[in-house]
């Protein structure tokens, strides 16, 4: 059973695109994260949810939406796409704001051809 | 400003031990975390440290000293399957944010 999951784990697609990255937990933790590893293999942080409720909107363009439906969700979609959004996206989760360690999903390869 | 600083690249060889520093300025500290990165995976979780000291997991430990901003994560009795990147980062306090460091690549070696 993988406690973070991720789909899909490879996407590629053409500039001005609309795609979505879904992300689930199973490990009953009540925040979530996304971050964005680029090139260089600097890990981001992007947004967090603790439980539905949005509390970490980094510094990202509006083109990025999450969603969380619910707290074992957090979902990321991308509209009109950019080549510089070409990166691996990791979901986590952590057992509260804060709390504890991230556990990691296993990333989301985008490029942005 | 946030700032996590990590050496890029290190080599060592097998059974060797190496460390790995790391030196932070955050506005405000609430722990440290080291994880470890293999090409193409996710990041895992080594260590955490929120109190000056040592704490050590078996072939790994980590140290902190939160007066000089600094810790460094220790491989002994390296294996080649240690070869990875090992990534620190700290959670600020009033905040829910784990800031990264870029990270340190580590080879080993036969």
């Amino acid at each position: 059973d993988t406690a973070v999951s991720q789909t899909p784990k490879y996407l590629v697609t053409q500039m001005g695109n609309d795609k979505s990255i879904k992300c689930e937990q199973n490990l009953g933790h009540d925040t979530m994260y996304w971050y964005k590893q680029d090139s260089k293999k600097f890990l981001k942080i992007m947004f967090s949810y603790n439980n539905k409720e949005l509390i970490i909107n980094e510094t990202v363009p509006n083109r990025f939406s999450p969603k969380s439906p619910d707290k074992a969700h957090l979902n990321l979609h991308i509209n009109s796409l950019e080549l510089g959004d070409s990166a691996v996206y990791f979901c986590a989760s952590s057992q509260g704001p804060g709390t504890g360690e991230l556990f990691f999903g296993e990333g989301s390869r985008l490029t942005v051809l | 400003g946030q700032n996590i600083d990590q050496p890029t690249e290190m080599t060592a060889t097998e059974g060797a031990i190496v460390q790995i520093n790391c030196t932070y300025q955050t506005s405000g500290f609430n722990g440290l975390f080291w994880y470890q990165q293999h090409a193409g995976e996710a990041p895992t979780f080594l260590s955490y440290n929120v109190l000056d000291g040592l704490e050590e997991k078996g072939r790994f430990s980590s140290f902190l000293s939160r007066s000089k901003g600094y810790s460094y994560l220790l491989l002994k009795e390296l294996q080649m399957k240690d070869s990875a990147s090992y990534l620190c980062a700290v959670r600020g306090s009033g905040t829910y944010k784990y800031i990264f460091g870029t990270g340190t690549r580590l080879k080993v070696l036969a």
